[in-house]
């Protein structure tokens, strides 16, 4: 069983460019969150997807954007870049309707903006 | 807004001890749940063990407790017979009960330094 997939691993962009990182839920989910970890810092909560549709939000621009597919990856889509957004980006999956409550995390994409 | 705070940016113990680790959180929430998430340089982040608030009893996975005090709104994790492997960055978690799949609102974190 392939547990939460993410793409690229690594990525150099510059400033003003636009970056889109992928994601693959573990077998069985439905929910896509994304989260940014800064550098010694712990992860920060950007949005959440189920059944295609942005769910819940976090404090960040409308820079970022998401989209859900019908076989429930995401994407993760970062405009107009700025230094301040180097950092590991890393995706959660979870069941909607378990009563798991865990959110299993794959192995993020390291982002760098020169 | 929920905050969890870990007041111990750094840890260390020797092997084959235990070791506690801190996380206070602020909440006015009577249910939820708190995680403890292990990350290790691989950077892939791994659940350690989960409570839910309205469970008194504490967690145990194998060799790894929460000491969880509601009242005080305060959750550590206890490693025992630490070992080279559990060397890593670990995430105290919060997140609400009501809802589906709700955000995690993560602590800064504490590193954890396992000396042979």
């Amino acid at each position: 069983d392939a547990g939460v997939t993410q793409s690229p691993t690594h990525l150099i962009k510059t400033r003003g460019q636009q970056v889109t990182l992928r994601c693959s839920p573990k077998s069985g989910h439905d929910t896509v969150s994304w989260y940014q970890q800064a550098l010694g810092q712990g992860p920060q909560f950007i949005f959440q997807y189920y059944e295609e549709e942005e769910r819940q939000r976090g404090n960040f621009p409308d820079r970022f954007s998401g989209h859900q597919f019908p076989n429930y990856s995401s994407e993760l889509n970062v405009n107009a870049l700025l230094l301040g957004d180097s950092a590991l980006y890393l995706c959660a999956s979870s069941p909607r309707t378990s009563g798991s409550h865990e959110q299993f995390f794959g192995p993020g994409t390291r982002l760098t903006v020169l | 807004a929920q905050t969890v705070t870990q007041s111990q940016p750094e840890m260390s113990v020797q092997e084959a001890e235990t070791v506690t680790l801190s996380c206070t959180y602020d909440t006015s929430e009577s249910d939820y749940y708190l995680f403890w998430y292990k990350q290790p340089p691989s950077r892939q982040m791994i659940l350690v063990i989960r409570q839910e608030a309205y469970k008194q009893q504490n967690a145990t996975e194998n060799r790894f407790s929460v000491n969880f005090q509601k009242a005080a709104k305060s959750f550590s994790l206890k490693i025992s017979d630490s070992q080279l492997g559990d060397a890593a960055m670990y995430f105290c978690a919060y997140r609400r009960s009501q809802g589906g799949s709700e955000k995690l609102v993560f602590g800064k974190g504490t590193k954890l330094t396992v000396n042979p």
